[in-house]
């Protein structure tokens, strides 16, 4: 199995701040990653979608980069809206998620 | 708009069986591959099992075969998945997830991320 290590697992971060998320892939996944925001007691929301590929309705603050094993989420101006857990997910063989990321008002 | 409607809550016993569904709307429900994914509380999201709407073919994380079976309802846009055995350790909040559409040649990988996802079922495995 593809293992997914996103770090840091908690971010504390302020409104307004710039946010990078990290996403590692134990084997080269090409661009086959995805990034999902989920919220407390709610289904997670795609985000992104081929590593870089914006999702229809996604606010144009949320950007990914990355190809082969190394990946990030960028979200520039962090919104109150947009404290939430993050998961990126490896679909290059079935699916794999990384074990989230938490982002937590300083 | 695209609609997945899951059933609700369950509590079940140890070595018991549970079978959940997700009706669809809002979409032609053969053209889109579908999924069953869970989250147990606190952890982290795992995939189980996808589904071939057009001709019920199936695929499943290795850790769930020969447990868990997914199939489909083509007359209702219906999905279900039943999982056997259960164990304390299955207690988790179970989505329904609608994949992107993929082509052909691409499917065997672009049907595996995650476009649309249900509200989620909670099942309770407790004696």
């Amino acid at each position: 199995d593809i293992q997914m290590t996103q770090s840091p697992s908690t971010l504390s971060t302020s409104v307004g701040d710039r946010v990078t998320i990290t996403c590692r892939a134990s084997q080269t996944i090409s661009s086959w990653l995805a990034w999902y925001q989920q919220k407390p007691g709610k289904a997670p929301k795609l985000l992104i979608s081929e590593a870089s590929t914006l999702e229809s309705g996604v606010p144009s603050r949320f950007s990914g980069s990355g190809s082969g094993t190394e990946f990030t989420l960028t979200i520039n101006s962090l919104q109150p809206d947009d404290f939430a857990t993050y998961y990126c997910q490896q679909y290059y063989t079935y699916s794999t998620f990384g074990q989230g990321t938490r982002l937590e008002i300083k | 708009q695209v609609q997945l409607l899951q059933s609700g809550a369950e509590v079940k016993k140890p070595g018991a069986s549970v079978k959940l569904s997700c009706k669809t709307s809002g979409y032609t429900f053969t053209k889109y591959y579908m999924h069953w994914l869970r989250q147990a509380p606190g952890q982290g999201l795992e995939w189980m099992a996808i589904i071939n709407p057009t001709d019920g073919g199936t695929a499943y994380a290795q850790k769930f075969q020969g447990r868990v079976t997914m199939t489909r309802d083509t007359s209702t846009g219906t999905v279900y998945m039943e999982v056997a055995s259960l164990r304390s350790g299955d207690t988790a909040m179970y989505y329904c997830a609608r994949s992107a559409y993929c082509s052909e040649s691409t499917c065997h990988i672009t049907a595996y991320f995650f476009q649309h996802w249900g509200q989620g079922t909670l099942v309770t495995v407790s004696s």
